[in-house]
């Protein structure tokens, strides 16, 4: 595979569930990015990964818990979500964090419906 | 504070018109990135181009062209003889730098191009 995956592509969980979202980039790069979008607002960065280290948590609610055990994979762990969580979830990636920023590259992303 | 701003909610097209997509955004920053991607129905953002504040000149790529006025703080999109492929949300993002190494980008709400045949 190529490129930036994301699974599932949908997931539909209920406020008391536990579930994960898995990302995978297969372009060799050492950051990756979590996304929040939401209808009519703009994208949310949530979480950076640089080197497998969290370098910028975006005033995340806790029910929300990101893990990066390498620089190829990146896991959101949800738990106790609220409706108002109900979004597409995009993961990214882009070869560093250095400055002048990078293209960073998408994933399909998981549509998450919380009832 | 930095904020990118795409006044077009959704604009609507026939096939082989000339469009153009507006972005406007704000900047406390000397030196910055403007970024523009394209989101088509399967989700994914694609990134379409980079453009530092440095280098006002135009680009083109092929039916697709950016003109970024510092002036005016702009850095409009045009895609000319428009084709329903090109059906997509469009995404106009701004660099911001962190208090840390590193950036984060800033995107607008987007603007949902629709084109007909």
């Amino acid at each position: 595979e190529t490129g930036v995956t994301q699974t599932p592509r949908h997931l539909v969980m209920g406020m008391t569930n536990k579930k994960s979202l898995k990302c995978e980039q297969h372009l060799g790069h050492n950051a990756m990015y979590w996304y929040k979008q939401s209808a009519k607002k703009p994208l949310e960065l949530m979480f950076v990964y640089n080197f497998k280290e969290q370098t910028e948590n975006n005033s995340v609610p806790s029910r929300f818990s990101p893990e990066c055990p390498n620089s190829s994979h990146l896991f959101l762990h949800l738990h106790t979500l609220q409706p108002e969580d109900s979004a597409l979830y995009l993961c990214a990636s882009s070869q560093d964090r250095t400055t002048p920023p990078l293209e960073q590259y998408f994933g399909p992303g998981t549509r998450l419906t919380v009832t | 504070a930095q904020k990118v701003t795409q006044a077009q909610t959704e604009i609507s097209v026939v096939e082989k018109e000339d469009v153009t997509l507006d972005c406007v955004y704000e900047t406390r920053d000397t030196t910055y990135y403007l970024f523009w991607y394209k989101q088509p129905p399967s989700g994914e953002l694609v990134f379409l181009i980079r453009r530092n504040s440095f280098d006002e000149q135009n680009e083109i790529s092929g039916r697709y062209s950016w003109n970024f006025q510092k002036s005016t703080s702009s850095f409009n999109f045009t895609i000319t003889a428009s084709q329903v492929v090109d059906s997509a949300v469009y995404f106009c993002a701004l660099s911001e730098t962190l208090n840390q190494a590193g950036t984060a980008l800033i995107f607008g709400k987007g603007t949902t191009l629709s084109v007909s045949s």
